[in-house]
């Protein structure tokens, strides 16, 4: 069964731009999360979608967004990008939403703002 | 809020030294306990999943272990494709995991 994938795999974009980042589950899978990683910070959670809806978000400004499509694709945006923004992201995908449920990553886009 | 704790933060083996990661954790109440590893550049790669107390689960060289307030991870005779960083999670009620910084681990040849 093939893994999460994620597109594109690396990115660079200027300061005030905007990006979208798209995730492909695990077939099967209907939830999927999106993490930020970045050295100082860690693994931090973004938001989480089941069923086209957004069920959960973290603390992150406005500026971050996401969507899920019937297909239980994912695609999350950043508007006026900053420097911090400079990260890898990364989608992760579930059966469901049971809190147990393992979360099974993708290899994530590196995003690096200039 | 939840917290995780990993130590120690790198750890440098020869090949065919055991050794033992910690991870640290207060949560409201425990969901489960995952543990992954993460290479350079990729995203984090699943191993276990622990649920209760006294739980324990192998897989190669590496077996995970679960009390009440932490987990290891035993590494025995690593070998150098074991280099790579730990990281524990475990999820708050509403599943967002809560991860810990890792532990960068080495193996020499």
């Amino acid at each position: 069964k093939a893994g999460v994938t994620q597109t594109p795999r690396y990115l660079i974009k200027t300061r005030g731009q905007q990006v979208t980042l798209s995730c492909s589950p695990i077939s099967g899978h209907r939830s999927v999360s999106w993490y930020q990683q970045t050295p100082g910070q860690g693994l931090q959670f973004l938001f989480e979608y089941f069923s086209e809806t957004q069920r959960n978000k973290g603390n992150f400004p406005g500026r971050f967004s996401g969507r899920q499509f019937s297909n239980s694709r994912s695609e999350m945006n950043v508007s006026t990008l900053e420097l911090g923004d400079s990260a890898l992201y990364l989608c992760a995908s579930s059966l469901d939403v049971k809190p147990q449920e393992t979360q099974y990553f993708g290899p994530g886009t590196r995003l690096l703002v200039l | 809020e939840d917290q995780v704790t990993q130590s120690p933060e790198a750890l440098r083996l020869q090949e065919g030294e055991s050794s033992s990661l910690n991870c640290s954790y207060t949560v409201s109440g425990l969901r489960g306990l995952f543990w992954y590893r993460q290479d350079p550049g990729k995203g984090p790669e699943f191993l276990f999943t622990l649920y209760s107390a006294g739980e324990e689960k192998e897989k190669e060289r590496l077996k995970a272990t679960l009390t009440k307030k932490e987990s290891f991870l035993h590494i025995t005779a690593p070998k150098p494709e074991d280099s790579a960083t730990y990281l524990c999670a475990v999820p708050g009620s509403a599943r967002q995991l809560t991860f810990g910084s890792g532990t960068q681990l080495t193996v020499l040849p």
